[in-house]
C-alpha cells in the first residue's frame, strides 16, 4: 500500500494567513492526488484532483501543486469557514489511501 | 443534483454482519464508480471498495477477506456487507462517487458495534 504522510498534523492560523499544508507519498505518485476538507460531523467536501485541478465551485483561493512524492494544499487567504481538517488521498493505486489529516484552527 | 443517502441500523453485534445501502437520488447510477469509505470515531479515513455500475468490484485487501458490495440499479442503490465485525469496525460509514477519487459524498452514518 502507498502510506500517504501529512503534515503537520495541526496548525494555528488567522484569517487573511497564508496556509500550507504538506503531503508526502510513500513512492511516486504522478500527479494522481486529491485534497478534500471536512468539518465537524460533516462528510468531506473534494476540493482539488489530479494535485493541481480545482474541483467546480471550490473558490480560487485554494491551489495545489506538487508530483512525484510531494504535494502541497495552500490557502492564499484563510477565511472563517476554512477552519477544518484537510486530508490528502493517492489514486495511483488500489487500495485508494488517505493521509492522516491535518487540522486548522483559529489561532 | 445528484444526492446520495446512507441507511441501515446504527448498531451491529460483534461476529454479525453490518449491512448498508446508499441511495443515489437526482441521477442514474448506470455510470460511474461507487465507493464506501468509513473513519473511526475521531481518526482518519479509509477506502472500503467500490463498484462499477457493470458490477466489477476493487476492495480494499486488508478488508477484502469480509466485505462484499453489490449494486441494484432498478433501485438506484449500492450496498455494503461487512462480515464477522468487532469493536474495530465501529465508524462513520460514506458512499462516494468516483474511480479514483470522490467528487460527491454522502452525509455517512454511524454504525457502532457493540453486544
Amino acid at each position: 500500500d502507498i502510506q500517504m504522510t501529512q503534515s503537520p498534523s495541526s496548525l494555528s492560523a488567522s484569517v487573511g494567513d497564508r496556509v500550507t499544508i504538506t503531503c508526502r507519498a510513500s513512492q511516486g505518485i504522478s500527479t494522481w492526488l486529491a485534497w478534500y476538507q471536512q468539518k465537524p460531523e460533516k462528510a468531506p467536501k473534494a476540493l482539488i484532483y489530479a494535485a493541481s485541478s480545482v474541483q467546480s465551485g471550490v473558490p480560487s483561493r485554494f491551489s495545489g501543486s506538487g508530483s512525484g512524492t510531494d504535494f502541497t494544499l495552500t490557502i492564499s487567504s484563510l477565511q472563517p469557514e476554512d477552519f477544518a481538517t484537510y486530508y490528502c488521498q493517492q489514486y495511483n493505486s488500489h487500495p485508494l489511501t488517505f493521509g492522516g489529516g491535518t487540522k486548522v484552527e483559529i489561532k | 443534483q445528484v444526492q446520495l443517502q446512507e441507511s441501515g441500523p446504527g448498531l451491529v453485534k460483534p461476529s454479525e454482519t453490518l449491512s448498508l445501502t446508499c441511495t443515489v437520488s437526482g441521477g442514474s447510477i448506470s455510470s460511474y464508480y461507487w465507493n464506501w469509505i468509513r473513519q473511526p470515531p475521531g481518526k482518519g479515513l479509509e477506502w472500503i471498495g467500490n463498484i462499477y455500475y457493470r458490477g466489477n468490484t476493487n476492495y480494499n485487501p486488508s478488508l477484502k477477506s469480509r466485505v462484499t458490495i453489490s449494486l441494484d440499479t432498478s433501485k438506484n442503490q449500492f450496498s455494503l456487507k461487512l462480515s464477522s465485525v468487532t469493536a474495530a469496525d465501529t465508524a462513520v460509514y460514506y458512499c462516494a462517487r468516483g474511480e479514483w477519487h470522490f467528487d460527491l459524498w454522502g452525509r455517512g452514518t454511524l454504525v457502532t458495534v457493540s453486544s
